[in-house]
């Protein structure tokens, strides 16, 4: 069956720091990858969509890779603050436009 | 403002009451999708809708049922639920299917 790993333990970085989260998955052909982020209490914010035949996407402090052969989606924050400490969600879609999630991966970014 | 609402947003009932949780966005988006949150699961679909009168299973269908007779509104209905239902729910949107979605604030489900 399909399957999306992301770790669940929490990465504990200090800030200024690229924070790197990864996404795995298996048995799956995804057209596309999502991820979003989200705080305790609250719906997810959507952050970065990179499409199968796209490699690097970039928005300000974010980058996100995605390599199909892998089977791996790597999330990039760079000079991580503590305001970006918050559950990291990856989301995978295919050509029927089903989403399947990943559990998230909690961020914490010390001062 | 451009936004995803859902009501009620808690709500504790007990098993076989029918309860219909809204859901409603101004900004209009064809994609509509029902989630269910539960600890160490994620976020699982329920359904999806990907126009007016066009709605398909997600992954956990059973015990759920849809209807998108208007672009704005995808209402979920709990028939008879069980305790097994207890869980958040988000309702989210996206101006086509596979662009970004938008959440809603999540409906907190309690059965008893």
């Amino acid at each position: 069956s399909q399957k999306i790993e992301q770790n669940s333990e929490a990465l504990n970085i200090q800030e200024g720091k690229t924070a790197t989260l990864t996404c795995n998955y298996t048995n799956y052909s995804p057209a596309y990858l999502q991820w979003y982020r989200q705080d305790p209490g609250r719906g997810p914010v959507f952050l970065l969509l990179i499409r199968e035949n796209e490699k690097e996407k970039r928005k300000e402090r974010l980058k996100v890779t995605f390599d199909t052969t892998l089977k791996q989606s790597l999330f990039h924050i760079t000079a991580s603050q503590p305001a970006d400490s918050a559950t990291y969600l990856c989301a995978l879609g295919d050509s029927s436009y089903k989403l399947i999630f990943g559990s998230g991966t909690r961020l914490l970014v010390r001062p | 403002e451009a936004q995803v609402t859902q009501n009620p947003r808690y709500l504790i009932t007990v098993t076989g009451k029918k309860l219909t949780v809204t859901c409603s966005q101004n900004m209009n988006h064809e994609y509509m999708s029902w989630y269910r949150q539960d600890p160490g699961l994620g976020l699982r679909q329920i359904y999806y809708s990907m126009n007016v009168e066009v709605t398909d299973k997600g992954d956990v269908p059973e015990g759920y049922k849809v209807s998108r007779k208007e672009k704005r509104n995808f209402p979920l209905i709990l028939e008879s639920p069980s305790p097994n239902q207890t869980s958040l729910y988000f309702c989210a949107s996206s101006f086509l299917a596979g662009e970004e979605q938008f959440f809603g604030p999540g409906t907190r489900l309690t059965v008893l």
